[in-house]
C-alpha cells in the first residue's frame, strides 16, 4: 500500500544525544515536511523539502537538521542543541510542485528526553 | 506563526447530533483545509476549499468559507462515536507556498 512510514514510533533520548527520525514515502511525491506537535497545540513546521537535494527552514528549525538525498526519504535529526525536544513529530508529503495541496501524514514518532 | 484558530477548543455531543467547528484566520488565503487526528495518530486530510468557493460537501461533512469574515466552519452531520477525534484547520496564505499554517484544533467527543 502507498503511504508514509515513520520510525521509530517511540524513542527515548538522554540529554546531550542526537537522534534521527526516519521518514519514507512511496507515493512518488516531490515535497516532504517535518512538523512538531506539542500537547494541545497545532502543528509547527520544522523543515520542508520541495525536491531532492534541497530543503528549507520552517518556523522552528533551530536544533534540527534534515537531508534529502533520495526522493523517498527525508530523515530528521534532533540535535543536542534542541533545548526542549520532547514532542510528537509528524512527517508529511504532498504531490506536485509549485502548489500546496493535500498533505499525507505518517503515524508519527513520539520522542521523550529522559 | 499561528494563522487559524479553531473554536470551540473542545466539544462533546451525543451520537446522532450534528457537530459544528469554526476556524478563524488573519490574512488572505489561497485555500483552507480541514484535517482529522485520532489520538496519538497522524493527521488525515478531510476536505480542501479554495478561496473562490463558499461551500463544499463530502459525505457527512459540509465546509463553508466566508473570506469577508476570514472564517470557515466544518459541520459533521449525524455524528458517530467513530468521529471522536481532534479536527484542525490549515491555511495556505502564499502563492505556491509550501507552508500550511495549522490551528490548535477542536477536540470532538461523540458519546454513544
Amino acid at each position: 500500500d502507498g503511504g508514509i512510514t515513520q520510525s521509530p514510533k517511540y524513542l527515548f533520548r538522554k540529554e546531550g544525544q542526537n537522534v534521527t527520525l526516519s521518514c519514507e514515502q512511496n507515493l512518488n511525491h516531490d515535497a516532504m515536511y517535518w512538523y512538531r506537535q506539542d500537547p494541545g497545540q497545532g502543528l509547527r513546521l520544522i523543515y520542508y523539502s520541495q525536491i531532492v537535494n534541497d530543503f528549507q527552514k520552517g518556523d522552528i528549525a533551530e536544533g534540527y537538521s534534515v537531508s534529502r538525498e533520495k526522493k523517498e526519504s527525508f530523515p530528521l535529526t534532533v540535535t543536542s542543541a534542541q533545548k526542549n525536544p520532547t514532542a510528537f513529530y509528524l512527517c508529511a508529503s504532498s504531490g506536485g510542485t509549485g502548489t500546496t495541496g493535500e498533505l499525507f501524514f505518517g503515524e508519527g514518532s513520539r520522542l521523550t528526553v529522559l | 506563526s499561528q494563522q487559524g484558530e479553531e473554536d470551540p477548543q473542545a466539544l462533546s455531543i451525543q451520537e446522532g447530533e450534528n457537530a459544528t467547528m469554526n476556524c478563524s484566520y488573519k490574512t488572505s488565503i489561497n485555500n483552507l483545509q480541514w484535517y482529522r487526528q485520532n489520538s496519538g495518530r497522524g493527521l488525515v486530510h478531510l476536505i480542501l476549499i479554495r478561496s473562490n468557493e463558499r461551500e463544499k460537501h463530502s459525505g457527512r461533512l459540509r465546509v463553508t468559507l466566508d473570506t469577508s469574515k476570514k472564517s470557515s466552519s466544518l459541520l459533521i452531520t449525524a455524528s458517530r462515536a467513530a468521529d471522536t477525534a481532534s479536527y484542525f484547520c490549515a491555511t495556505d496564505s502564499g502563492a505556491g507556498s509550501y507552508q500550511l499554517t495549522f490551528g490548535k484544533g477542536t477536540k470532538l467527543s461523540v458519546i454513544p
